[in-house]
């Protein structure tokens, strides 16, 4: 029963390179979100897929890009890292009808020097 | 504007007490839905409550209780009964509109709960 998984746990990269966050859910969701949390922010928005086929942005797009690879995958993509994109990084899904909350992944530590 | 505002950065409370930790929202919609997270110091989020703007009753999960007030656009969560596995952050989110839309959930600041033995 994997709910939602997201790799890597932690990462490190250096200004300007490029990664991959992966974000799978069995859970036959439509919708899946990425959100970033820093300490005294909560959690913020980046990019949400309301259903297979769509993306939009959040409150804080800039600097990533997301793919809705088919119902179960969604991936965030950061192109050039920036120190300001140190973060935690959660995955979530959602049924998308009713009184559904947000299933969670465990996050990806990253780290941007 | 905040959209969701939690206004005490910690809170602390008594073993076997009851506590009581603010949210108030911003939304002009009609249907919407509240909901609070919980996240202890290992870091993952767990989902513990949820209130939808058109619900009569406050909504109420073992010891978690939603104190809904539509008119001052609250969502209180008050947890009774406290534990010291109850000593985390908790966060206050919102879903805007109709689900059919394609909603987003915005989440407050969080607050951070310490259960004093």
């Amino acid at each position: 029963n994997a709910g939602v998984t997201q790799t890597p746990k932690f990462q490190v990269l250096k200004t300007g390179q490029s990664m991959t966050l992966q974000c799978a859910q069995d859970m036959n969701h439509n919708s899946m979100y990425w959100y970033r949390q820093d300490p005294g922010m909560g959690l913020r928005l980046i990019y949400y897929s309301a259903s297979e086929g769509t993306t939009d942005k959040g409150e804080v797009p800039n600097g990533y890009n997301v793919s809705r690879l088919n119902k179960r995958e969604f991936s965030l993509r950061l192109e050039s890292a920036a120190p300001s994109q140190t973060s935690v990084y959660f995955c979530a899904s959602r049924v998308g009808q009713g009184v559904s909350p947000l299933h969670f992944g465990n996050g990806t530590r990253l780290t941007v020097t | 504007a905040q959209k969701i505002t939690q206004t005490q950065p910690g809170m602390f409370v008594q073993e076997k007490e009851a506590v009581t930790l603010d949210c108030t929202y911003d939304t002009s919609d009609q249907s919407y839905g509240l909901f609070w997270y919980k996240q202890p110091s290992s870091g993952e989020m767990i989902f513990l409550i949820y209130q939808g703007s058109y619900d009569e009753q406050n909504a109420t999960e073992g010891r978690y209780s939603l104190n809904f007030q539509k008119a001052r656009k609250s969502a209180n969560l008050v947890i009774s009964a406290s534990q010291l596995g109850d000593s985390a952050m908790y966060f206050c989110a919102m879903r805007e509109g109709s689900e059919t839309s394609g909603s987003r959930l915005t989440f407050g600041e969080g607050t951070q709960l310490t259960v004093n033995p």
